[in-house]
């Protein structure tokens, strides 16, 4: 059974540029969240997307968005990018119930000059 | 919002010894959660408490879900090389499942040969 999937690995943005980021969840799982990691703030939820809607949302800018589409493969995207976007945008599958465990993918790490 | 204090922030130490971390928060909580990041990859799922005062082992792991709610404690023992990364604990948001994490600001863990 195939894992979390994140592309690409690693990107590299000039401020004021846009980025969008994928994640193929586990098949059979609905439930994708995106998390942001950085050495400041650590992991923090940005949002949940089921069903091709955001379910929950975190305290992140409007210029953080995402999206799901009808294979529950999800993409975030970032408008105008700022220094501080710089982090490791981490994903994590689950099945969208109950359920307390949630599996992540190695992550995209950002890097924005 | 909810805020977990994770501690120590850092450890270094020798292989074979035995390691100790711990989480506080002042909400109480229905589960407590331990991840383990490796360099370069999303947290795994070590081991999950749902009961208060509940005592679970996962190899030289062991984890206890502390009586008062607001609190919990990752052990190792013994020690080895691959026990080196990050360690967190975390708890569900306020869906009360997987798909909306709240983590501790994380524990470095280093162990020298």
């Amino acid at each position: 059974k195939a894992g979390v999937t994140q592309t690409p690995r690693y990107l590299i943005k000039t401020r004021g540029q846009q980025v969008t980021l994928s994640c193929s969840p586990i098949s059979g799982h609905r439930s994708v969240s995106w998390y942001q990691q950085t050495p400041g703030q650590g992991l923090q939820f940005l949002f949940e997307y089921f069903s091709e809607t955001q379910r929950n949302k975190g305290n992140f800018p409007g210029r953080f968005s995402g999206r799901q589409f009808s294979n529950s493969r999800s993409e975030m995207n970032v408008s105008t990018l700022e220094l501080g976007d710089s982090a490791l945008y981490l994903c994590a599958s689950s099945t969208g119930g109950g359920e307390t465990e949630a599996f992540f993918g190695q992550g995209t790490r950002l890097t924005v000059v | 919002g909810q805020q977990l204090n994770q501690s120590p922030q850092s450890m270094f130490i020798q292989e074979g010894e035995d390691v100790s971390m711990n989480c506080t928060s002042s909400s109480i909580f229905n589960t407590w959660l331990w991840y383990k990041q490796d360099p370069g990859e999303g947290p795994v799922l070590l081991i999950a408490l749902y009961k208060a005062g509940e005592l679970t082992s996962n190899g030289r792991l062991t984890a206890q879900f502390g009586i008062t709610r607001k609190d919990s404690f990752l052990n190792i023992s013994a020690s080895i090389p691959s026990d080196v990364g990050i360690y967190f604990c975390a708890v569900p948001g306020k869906t009360g499942s997987a798909r909306q994490l709240t983590f501790g600001s994380g524990t470095q863990l280093t162990v020298l040969p």
